[in-house]
């Protein structure tokens, strides 16, 4: 079976700075797809970025982007610019080609300090 | 388009009640899903449902939960005789027909925000 695992349960950076999350995950497949998820206080569940496994281009969106590592299995977001409202749970999570459930990691509780 | 709709937002039952989870998906989207999200964790997967069709269930506990999506209304997920390890959060998300396969458009699950269940 499929796992996620996010190594850091906690982080914290300044405003405007940069932070990188990690996420490493274990599989036996070659095609899948990851996303990163955002879930703020209210627990709503927001789909941050998403990367498929036959591209080798990492995905950007604005100042989310990911630093896909396939025969690492490493799966890392990039945050730039942080802003106050980015604070919240971060999900990464795996899903295989051709199955339709989510495989979550842990979470990273992500602090903006202003 | 509305977003996934979940309700109620907050349940609170006692112990051995039933509780019922209601989730309508998004306009054209005929693929439910539901998880799990305990305190502090990550959710975790519970059934895949399309309509009038349960396709995996292989995250439902044994006993005491069901989930339904039938032709008409919202998807359903039941706990009967809640016991007070069932207090969690639930999560439904919705995704239109797959297409995925290598080299062309994947889905994405869109969640709503889901019931938050308190056994008492």
């Amino acid at each position: 079976a499929q796992t996620v695992t996010q190594s850091q349960p906690e982080m914290s950076v300044q405003e405007a700075e940069t932070v990188t999350l990690s996420c490493t995950y274990d599989t036996s497949e070659s095609d899948y797809y990851l996303f990163w998820y955002k879930q703020p206080p209210s627990r709503q569940m927001i789909l941050v970025i998403r990367q498929e496994a036959y591209k080798q281009q990492n995905a950007t969106e604005n100042r989310f982007s990911v630093n896909f590592q396939k025969a690492a299995k490493s799966f890392s977001l990039k945050i730039s610019d942080s802003q106050l409202g980015d604070a919240a749970m971060y999900f990464c999570a795996y899903r295989s080609e051709g199955a339709q459930k989510l495989v979550f990691g842990q979470g990273t509780r992500l602090t903006i300090n202003p | 388009n509305a977003g996934v709709m979940q309700n109620p937002r907050h349940l609170v039952r006692r112990r051995g009640q039933e509780a019922r989870l209601r989730c309508s998906p998004m306009k054209g989207h005929s693929h439910v899903y539901w998880y799990r999200q305990l305190p502090e964790e990550g959710l975790k997967f519970m059934v895949y449902l399309q309509k009038e069709n349960i396709i995996d269930e292989s995250g439902m506990p044994k006993e005491r939960f069901s989930a339904e999506f039938p032709k008409e209304g919202p998807s359903i997920l039941r706990i009967q005789q809640v016991v007070r390890g069932d207090s969690a959060a639930y999560f439904c998300a919705s995704s239109p027909l797959a297409l995925g396969t290598s080299g062309t458009a994947s889905y994405e699950q869109y969640f709503g925000p889901g019931t938050r269940l308190t056994v008492t």
